[in-house]
């Protein structure tokens, strides 16, 4: 069965490096997303990605957050410059369109685990 | 906004027992979709039921179903013969289908007991 696969696993790093979250989305989906749960807490949307562009963000995506989807498979998150607050597990997520249904059900990846020091 | 949430921070239930987890929302739109997700210890995501809100009928997967109140903006999930694996996290959500995005609950955390 298809699934939503994201590298690395874990991640560790200091606080205002650049960190790069990758995703690979199930292929015949045309929807991606990027969500983060920060430890003991909800789910939070943070962007969703359809034709190349980003079609809605939160509050929490601001400056420091692009998203980009370099080839045909990958879907990238990048934090520039981390801070203590951005440690979360971020969760990526695809949707269909097309023949592959409709976009409102997401199949999530199995999360990267930030640590920000 | 929307809004989720599920009033019950924990649940218990024993091995082979039924358990109802729920969950209310606030929208005034007309067009969207209720999840359940279940989160185990490995903090994977994993799809459990969806309900389309135009549909009266309530979805059911297996020992999965749910009670989808439309008017009373409530949709909670039955779990029957509760097995160990059914340990886990369980978070409702609400699909945006305007904004294309989900809200989640704050989540549930089951307990089965042995």
């Amino acid at each position: 069965e298809p699934e939503v696969t994201q590298t690395p696993s874990h991640q560790v790093t200091q606080m205002g490096q650049e960190v790069i979250l990758r995703c690979v989305p199930i292929s015949n989906h045309l929807y991606f997303y990027w969500y983060r749960q920060i430890l003991g807490q909800k789910v939070e949307f943070l962007v969703s990605f359809y034709n190349n562009e980003i079609s809605e963000k939160s509050e929490i995506f601001d400056d420091q957050f692009s998203v980009e989807r370099p080839d045909g498979s990958n879907f990238t998150l990048k934090i520039r410059s981390t801070k203590l607050e951005d440690s979360a597990m971020y969760f990526c997520a695809s949707s269909g369109g097309g023949l592959a249904g409709g976009p409102e059900t997401q199949y999530f990846g199995p999360g990267t685990r930030l640590l920000v020091l | 906004a929307q809004t989720v949430t599920q009033s019950q921070p924990e649940m218990s239930v024993q091995e082979a027992e039924t358990v109802t987890l729920s969950c209310t929302y606030d929208t005034s739109e007309s067009d969207y979709y209720l999840f359940w997700y279940k989160q185990p210890p490995s903090r994977q995501m994993i799809l459990v039921i969806r309900q389309e809100a135009y549909k009266q009928q309530n979805a059911t997967e297996n020992r999965f179903s749910v009670n989808f109140q439309k008017a009373a903006k409530s949709f909670s999930l039955k779990i029957s013969d509760s097995q160990l694996g059914d340990a886990a996290m369980y978070f409702c959500a609400y699909w945006n289908t305007n904004a294309g995005k989900s809200t989640f609950g704050d989540g549930t955390t089951l307990t089965v007991k042995p």
